[in-house]
């Protein structure tokens, strides 16, 4: 089971910034934080991840709580194209197996108004 | 650089027929992964590979197999599908198997939509 919580879908109008929440309470000492994005019709893309520090990168920035049980991933200025379902995915590391593997819950399917 | 490749992009299979879907990826990644999205359900895990020659079950392996014959293939075959099986199928890999590396992006295909009636 997904151990994220994400509200279903907001919305945002271009040129405009977008916080996405991320709830993980039950988060462990030695799971990252991954975002992935699925654009329509499109297979999922890496955004960001982080451990424990904000993060930033040309597509984004990662904002995470001091005691780690939520995160809020930033887009700086909403274009259409960032029209999306946003996943926030826990993963375990140093395990071998599939215990590292991805687990996508039902993520956040953002809408970009014009 | 192509990066991941499936085939077909779609297909509507009698129930019962076998089918194998193609996955190859140019990027020398070592590991490789299938998923099946269901509408409201998101993805999930079928089978993964961490390298060539090994195999490992995912969350709904059942009615699906998978060989890792070489690198850059990781075909996914349903011996007799079932229209419980309908769904879009994403082939991923990533350089690293999961749990290995910090930065391990994964890298997904266009995906094959599958009908079984």
């Amino acid at each position: 089971d997904a151990k994220t919580t994400q509200p279903n879908s907001m919305e945002s109008n271009e040129e405009e910034p977008v916080h996405l929440p991320c709830n993980h309470s039950t988060i462990s000492g030695t799971d990252y934080i991954h975002w992935y994005r699925q654009l329509p019709s499109q297979g999922p893309e890496y955004v960001i991840h982080g451990l424990t520090s904000n993060v930033n990168n040309r597509m984004a920035s990662l904002a995470i709580a001091e005691d780690r049980k939520s995160s809020t991933l930033i887009l700086h200025r909403a274009t259409l194209r960032d029209a999306a379902v946003y996943y926030c995915i826990l993963r375990a590391m140093n395990y071998g197996g599939s215990q590292g593997n991805l687990i996508f819950g039902k993520g956040t399917k953002l809408s970009v108004k014009p | 650089t192509a990066g991941i490749t499936q085939a077909p992009t779609s297909q509507i299979l009698a129930a019962g027929r076998s089918m194998t879907l193609r996955c190859t990826q140019d990027m020398r990644h070592n590991a490789m992964y299938w998923y099946r999205q269901d509408l409201g359900l998101g993805l999930r895990l079928i089978h993964y590979s961490n390298t060539a020659g090994t195999t490992g079950k995912g969350e709904v392996p059942d009615g699906y197999s998978v060989s890792r014959a070489n690198t850059d293939d990781f075909p996914l075959t349903l011996a007799s599908a079932v229209p419980s099986q309908t769904s879009v199928y994403f082939c991923a890999s990533s350089l690293r198997p999961p749990g290995l590396a910090v930065y391990n992006e994964q890298f997904f295909g266009p995906g094959t939509r599958l009908t079984v009636l």
